[in-house]
């Protein structure tokens, strides 16, 4: 079955500090993927989505490139700031499964001034 | 235009009761999906729904159900509580519900099992 493996944290930067984030995929179909982001106290929120093979997706900064050859679509960001503290989901939709997201385990990521 | 709103935003039960959980989807959106997330488990389907029809399941007990009505909001109910039903369930809305629509989280239903 379809299934998102992401690198477990918790990771702790320094501000202006390079992140990275893994994440890598097992799907029978053709998947979008997507990054949600989950502030303390909140809901998810979508961060960026790529719907298909080498599509980049961007946001805020972050960025996250969808390589079919890899199964992978790891998240970057070049300076990260203490705002940016959260958990981090990495996800996939099948295309035959409408609505259904298949979710990481979650990074959590602590930013220090 | 009004983000996703639940009802209540917290629950406290005990054992062997049932609970009804609520969602409204943003306006306009009609699928509607249900999410289990806990420190174990993480961020687990439980359900969509799309147009009063349910379109998807996940791999959970048939305690837990749910429905939509014809504005699009949904209902989700879980029935004869266990402790390890202790958990935030998350709603999601999007337009239609294909695979590359972003979907549109609440804020959830922090429910406790005592």
């Amino acid at each position: 079955g379809n299934s998102v493996t992401q690198m477990e944290g918790p990771v702790t930067l320094s501000e202006e500090a390079f992140l990275t984030i893994n994440c890598t995929y097992t799907a029978t179909g053709y998947p979008s993927l997507f990054w949600y982001v989950q502030y303390p106290g909140e809901g998810l929120q979508l961060l960026l989505k790529a719907t298909k093979a080498d599509d980049k997706g961007s946001n805020k900064g972050f960025e996250a490139t969808y390589r079919k050859e890899t199964t992978s679509f790891h998240l970057e960001k070049g300076s990260v700031q203490v705002s940016d503290s959260a958990v981090y989901f990495c996800a996939l939709s099948d295309y035959n499964q409408g609505g259904k997201l298949i979710f990481g385990q979650g990074t959590e990521l602590s930013v220090k001034p | 235009k009004a983000g996703v709103t639940q009802t209540p935003r917290y629950l406290i039960k005990t054992r062997g009761q049932q609970v009804t959980l609520s969602c409204s989807p943003i306006s306009g959106h009609r699928s509607v999906s249900w999410y289990q997330q806990t420190p174990g488990q993480g961020l687990q389907f439980l359900f969509e729904y799309f147009s009063e029809t349910q379109r998807n399941k996940g791999n959970f007990p048939g305690r837990f159900s749910g429905r939509q009505f014809s504005n699009s909001r949904s209902e989700m109910n879980v029935s004869t509580l266990e402790l390890g039903d202790s958990a935030l369930y998350l709603c999601a809305s999007s337009q239609t519900g294909d695979a590359d629509n972003e979907q549109f989280f609440g804020p959830g239903t922090r429910l406790t099992v005592l």
